[in-house]
């Protein structure tokens, strides 16, 4: 059945820029939605945004200003880009396809999920 | 922001026990709820969606049921790999939002 697996640098300073990898492996990127869902440490899931494979995107208003979320279904990654980090965006960073039935939506595979900390 | 609310927030129960997680969000999104069970460092899975459909190898003992704005998770005979925190997630409008979690603890 479809993987996927996040990759990109646990260690990023404050102000610079958080980039990270989804590889979708066992399946094709085309057909569905996918996202990115982030957790402190010791905190709830927070929605970061998902994108389709043609580019298109929706982000959480939180963190649009900072967010790019993009796709290369040639690939079969998505990217994850959030720039002017601070330690506030220290946390574990999700991947997970969008599933659907009819009209109903849902993460229903998700990545193992990577750690990221932000530290000078 | 359609804001989801869990409770309780924490949970003391033991082997067998029947387990009632509520979940409400703040405008009504019919049935777009899904519900998740993550446990120690590792991923969410995914347990029911739309608010009362069982996921695919996900056991029986788990249900849902609610619509609008109410909405439970029902673990009819706990296990001791349920011991987890259970996540809802309104799907009805982005942004996604998921509530503050229920963690649910060896009493």
């Amino acid at each position: 059945q479809v993987q996927l697996q996040e990759s990109g640098p646990g260690l990023v300073k404050p102000s610079e820029t958080l980039s990270l990898t989804c590889t979708v492996s066992s399946g094709s990127i085309s057909s569905y939605y996918w996202s990115w869902i982030r957790q402190p440490p010791g905190k709830g899931l927070e929605w970061i945004g998902y994108v389709d494979n043609s580019g298109t995107t929706n982000y959480n208003p939180s963190l649009q200003s900072r967010v790019t979320i993009s796709v290369d279904t040639s690939k079969n990654q998505f990217f994850l880009i959030l720039s002017s980090v601070t330690a506030a965006d220290t946390a574990m960073y999700f991947c997970a396809r969008r599933g659907y039935k009819s009209y109903y939506y849902y993460m229903d595979v998700w990545g193992k999920g990577t750690t990221v900390t932000v530290s000078s | 922001d359609i804001q989801m609310t869990q409770s309780p927030s924490s949970l003391s129960a033991s082997v067998g026990d029947r387990v009632t997680i509520t979940c409400r969000a703040s405008q009504s999104i019919s049935s777009y709820l899904n519900w998740y069970q993550q446990k120690p460092g590792k991923a969410p899975n995914l347990l029911i969606y739309a608010a009362s459909s069982l996921q695919s190898g996900v056991p029986s003992r788990f249900s849902g049921s609610g619509s609008g704005t109410d909405f439970t998770l029902i673990i009819s005979c706990l296990q001791p790999e349920d011991f987890a925190t259970y996540y809802c997630q309104q799907s009805y409008s982005p942004p996604l939002t998921f509530g503050g979690g229920t963690k649910v603890e060896i009493k």
